[in-house]
């Protein structure tokens, strides 16, 4: 469901390294799952999906996990950069409704 | 593409005052349009989703009458915030999702607009 907290919590990392954020998630009904990307003063970006059905995807950089037992979400980034900097949501739906619920969102920051 | 804008990206408005915020779907169609609402270091929150040619269906708490939701065509949808108050100063993000896509279908989010009310 909506998680609503005062601070995010955050990642820091070195460019290069490889970034993993993570994401709980507690609908056992949710059967789509989906992380954006949000910069500073920005509106939420799509960056990669992932079904149900499925454990793992890959994207460019980017590989989603889903573990369905422990309702657990990550994000691996490959080669982190200044320009992943940013705020990371995940967002769950479930098959009876198109609108995703919000995650309570991390802030990666890669220092150079 | 599918980009979604808004209108303004940024509005200072005074205590009592109402205000407008623009959300278009600039190469696709959008019958049914969402408007969250961010505050600072906190996730997004759902205000109410917007359908085109019918009445917006709020999300629990959020006061209609306050949050005017209009969706007068396939690209525009907009919403006022009336009687604006320093607690309404918020980032106001809105999405939307293609016409004839099914319900499972990706929202493309908009830019946000950030209001301050003084």
């Amino acid at each position: 469901g909506e998680s609503v907290g005062l601070h995010l919590p955050t990642l820091s990392v070195q460019e290069g390294d490889n970034s993993i954020i993570n994401c709980a998630y507690s609908n056992s009904a949710s059967d789509y799952f989906i992380w954006y990307k949000q910069e500073s003063g920005k509106g939420p970006q799509f960056i990669i999906d992932i079904r149900s059905n499925m454990d793992k995807r890959q994207g460019q950089r980017v590989t989603v996990l889903l573990n369905k037992t422990v309702k657990h979400l990550s994000l691996q980034i490959a080669a982190t950069q200044p320009g992943d900097s940013a705020v990371y949501f995940c967002a769950e739906r479930s098959g009876g409704s198109y609108i995703p619920t919000f995650g309570r969102g991390t802030s990666l920051i890669v220092h150079p | 593409g599918a980009v979604v804008s808004q209108h303004p990206s940024w509005v200072i408005c005074k205590s009592g005052t109402s205000v407008k915020i623009e959300c278009r779907s600039l190469d696709f169609q959008a019958t049914t349009m969402f408007w969250y609402r961010q505050f600072p270091k906190q996730s997004l929150m759902l205000m109410a989703t917007s359908n085109e040619g019918s009445k917006a269906t709020y999300e629990q708490g959020v006061e209609k009458d306050k949050f005017l939701i209009n969706h007068a065509s396939l690209t525009l949808s907009t919403l006022t915030v009336t009687s604006a108050h320093p607690e309404d100063s918020s980032f106001y993000i809105c999405s939307a999702t293609k016409t004839g896509q099914p319900r499972t279908d990706t929202q493309y989010f908009g830019p946000g607009t950030r209001l301050t009310v003084l």
